[in-house]
C-alpha cells in the first residue's frame, strides 16, 4: 500500500460547485496533516493545517478520521482561481518527521 | 512577508556535467529540506536538515548527489554528474521545527532541470 493515495483527478467542476478531494494514509503515527496548493509548475503553499478532528477556512474544510486513517478536502463554491493540484501531506512521525507527499488531486474549475 | 529563496530559478545543463543548487530559508527557520519533484508526481524528500546536520539523507543518491548547510543558514545541493533521469523541480523548504505544530513547511520557487 502507498504512503499517501489520493484519486489523480482531473475534477472538473463548474464555478459555484462544491467539490471534495479524498485522501488515505498509511502511517497510524502521523499526529499532524496538511493540505498543499500547487499551481502549475509553481512550489506548493500550505493551504491549510489539521492537527485535531479537523480545520476550516472560508471555503475550504479539512475532516480527518484517524480510525480510517482518511482526510478530506471540501471546498465551497468553487472559483476559476482555485483551478490547481491539491496535494494531501500526512507528517511522517519519528524519526526524521518527513512529510510525506502525495501525487495530488488536479481541479480544473471551468466558467 | 519572508520567503524561502532559490537560485538559479532554470537550468540546463548536459548529461555528465555538475550542477549546484542553493537556497537561502526563512530566518530563524533551524529546519531545511531539500525535494525532487518529477512531473506529475508529488515532491519526494532528498535530505532534511536540523541546524547544519543531516537528519535523514535516506533517499539521497549519494554515488552523485551531496548537500551541505555548514552554517546551518543557506544551504546548497550538488550532483556530479547530472544524468537525464536528474530532470525535474528541486524545491528547498523551511520550517520552524520538526515538531508539531511548527513543522509548517514554506517552499521557495524551485529551480528546474533540464539535463540534455
Amino acid at each position: 500500500r502507498k504512503e499517501v493515495e489520493q484519486d489523480p483527478g482531473p475534477f472538473n467542476v463548474p464555478e459555484g460547485a462544491t467539490v471534495a478531494f479524498n485522501c488515505t494514509y498509511s502511517n497510524s503515527a502521523s499526529q499532524s496533516f496538511f493540505w498543499y496548493r500547487q499551481d502549475c509548475r509553481k512550489e506548493p503553499k500550505l493551504l491549510m493545517s489539521v492537527y485535531s478532528s479537523g480545520n476550516e477556512d472560508g471555503r475550504f474544510t479539512a475532516q480527518l478520521n484517524r480510525a480510517s486513517q482518511y482526510i478530506s478536502l471540501l471546498i465551497r463554491d468553487s472559483k476559476l482561481s482555485d483551478s490547481a493540484t491539491y496535494l494531501c501531506v500526512p507528517h511522517g512521525g519519528p524519526p526524521g518527521d518527513k512529510l510525506i507527499f502525495g501525487t495530488g488531486t488536479r481541479l480544473q474549475v471551468f466558467p | 512577508e519572508a520567503e524561502v529563496a532559490q537560485s538559479p530559478r532554470y537550468k540546463i545543463t548536459e548529461k555528465s556535467q555538475a550542477v549546484a543548487f542553493w537556497c537561502d530559508p526563512i530566518s530563524g527557520h533551524a529546519t531545511l529540506y531539500w525535494y525532487r519533484q518529477i512531473l506529475g508526481q508529488g515532491p519526494e524528500l532528498l535530505v532534511q536538515f536540523q541546524d547544519e546536520s543531516v537528519v535523514d539523507d535516506s533517499q539521497l543518491p549519494k554515488d552523485r548527489f551531496s548537500a551541505e548547510r555548514l552554517k546551518g543558514v543557506d544551504s546548497t545541493l550538488k550532483i556530479q554528474p547530472a544524468e537525464l533521469g536528474d530532470s525535474a523541480m528541486y524545491l528547498c523548504a523551511s520550517s520552524l521545527a520538526v515538531a508539531v505544530p511548527l513543522n509548517e513547511q514554506f517552499f521557495g520557487p524551485g529551480t528546474r532541470l533540464t539535463v540534455l
